[in-house]
């Protein structure tokens, strides 16, 4: 099993729509979750840290369930300049200094 | 703005001539990476420096060196590119090593092997 998982997509979805996607981890030791976009061919940019008690930024919350190991994002009122590609990444403990990615998942918002 | 700034943002190289990407950055991070991407893939690690401590990873192709001549500049050297190390090679830094700190990414340099 892959240390981060997601669903690659795409996601296509109409302007304004709510979408959701989710990212799975596999060690249970690890800490500090984060989205990051990434458009095409472009370098990926942190779109939030994921806290234990979520977070939220405007349209963008990032919830993380521990129990479960996963987190996700979901993005309210989807706008055409929000396709881009979004990878999560975590670290796998306290003492990790690598920050491990998933493949990404591609969403197109389409008018 | 504080910044991670690449230099080439392309690189066309032939099979087995050596090429040099930089990096710098004006965020004063104390922690430099260096990540390979391929298309559709995650980043993958290389490896890093904690100030003037280099760190490789175990899978990393003794191909890739890296040098770190001081706080503000990261170079990333390929000493005989095959046609397999064409990819997105980014950069990023972050403050300190510790497992909770954010990395902020350069544009990256797109490497392409003739």
């Amino acid at each position: 099993r892959k240390e981060v998982e997601q669903d690659p997509g795409p996601f296509n979805v109409p302007e304004g729509a709510t979408v959701a996607f989710n990212c799975t981890y596999s060690n249970s030791a690890s800490q500090s979750f984060f989205w990051y976009r990434q458009d095409c061919r472009k370098e990926p940019k942190l779109l939030m840290s994921v806290y234990s008690s979520g977070n939220e930024d405007g349209r963008f919350t990032a919830q993380l369930n521990r129990a479960s190991q996963y987190i996700s994002l979901l993005i309210r009122d989807s706008k055409l300049s929000d396709s881009a590609t979004y990878l999560c990444a975590c670290y796998s403990g306290a003492g990790s200094y690598q920050l491990t990615f998933g493949k990404g998942t591609k969403l197109s918002v389409i008018p | 703005d504080a910044m991670v700034i690449q230099n080439p943002r392309y690189q066309v190289t032939q099979f087995g001539k050596p090429v040099t990407l930089s990096c710098s950055q004006t965020l004063n991070h104390n922690v430099m990476y260096w990540y390979q991407q391929k298309s559709s893939q995650a980043p993958k690690l290389l490896f890093h420096y904690y100030d003037k401590d280099f760190n490789n990873e175990a899978d990393t192709p003794d191909n890739f060196q890296s040098r770190r001549p001081n706080t503000s500049f990261c170079f990333l050297d390929i000493r005989s590119p095959g046609l397999g190390d064409a990819a997105m090679y980014l950069c990023a830094t972050s403050r300190t090593r510790r497992g909770y700190n954010e990395q902020f990414f350069g544009p990256g340099t797109r490497l392409t092997v003739l």
